[in-house]
């Protein structure tokens, strides 16, 4: 069965500092991969996918994911951030060409809270 | 502009009470889907619909209905509802099964007491 798990639940870090939010997936298929942001009293907006081909794929506001097949990973950074991404942030996979629901499986989330 | 809008945002209600979420999408997309999330869960699918009159269960449908006789909308039914569906929920349109390309209402968060 396939399995999505984000390694952190919180994240803090200062404004204009590196992050990176980690995504680990389980699938004995391939799958395609998403990150989603959730801002507080929205619904989720599509950061990036990586449906196939070259890596990492870069995504809005800055954001970029590397795909590493060898280690199921799919880890979101971004070189600086803002006050304005503080959010939560879900990594999700889709089976790719599977007969099933066609379900995105979703990891717990990530709260990445950006200091001053 | 391309939207899926859920009615209403927020809800409380009692235990036992039928109540409707309704969700409609404008894109014309033929794959719908419900989730709820949960602290530390992360969102699971409630039900999905491949198209009008095809729907299906998710992971998590015990105590919902859904149906699909439209394709723009896709309603979201708790018979009876209880506390434990208290959680936060989503409607999801995608052109394609796969979910390629998703998006997602605004969220509406119900509390049954």
């Amino acid at each position: 069965a396939q399995s999505v798990t984000q390694l952190d639940s919180q994240v803090p870090v200062f404004e204009e500092a590196p992050v990176e939010l980690r995504c680990n997936y389980s699938s004995s298929v391939s799958v395609y991969l998403f990150w989603y942001v959730q801002y507080p009293n929205q619904g989720l907006q599509l950061l990036l996918k990586y449906l196939s081909g070259s890596t990492p794929v870069k995504g809005i506001n800055g954001f970029e994911a590397e795909f590493n097949k060898s280690q199921t990973s799919f880890h979101l950074r971004k070189p600086s951030v803002h006050i304005s991404d503080t959010a939560e942030y879900f990594c999700a996979v889709s089976e790719v060409g599977s007969s099933n629901t066609g379900k995105l499986i979703f990891g717990q989330g990530t709260t990445l809270q950006v200091k001053p | 502009e391309a939207q899926v809008t859920q009615n209403p945002r927020y809800l409380i209600t009692v235990t036992g009470k039928k109540l409707t979420v309704t969700c409609s999408q404008n894109m014309n997309h033929e794959y719908m889907s419900w989730y709820r999330q949960d602290p530390g869960l992360g969102l699971r699918q409630i039900y999905y619909s491949m198209n009008v009159e095809v729907t299906d269960k998710g992971d998590v449908p015990e105590g919902y209905k859904v149906s699909r006789k439209e394709k723009r909308n896709f309603p979201l039914i708790l018979e009876s509802p209880s506390p434990n569906q208290t959680s936060l929920y989503f409607c999801a349109s995608s052109e394609d099964w796969q979910n390629t390309e998703a998006f997602f209402g605004q969220g509406t968060r119900l509390t049954v007491v």
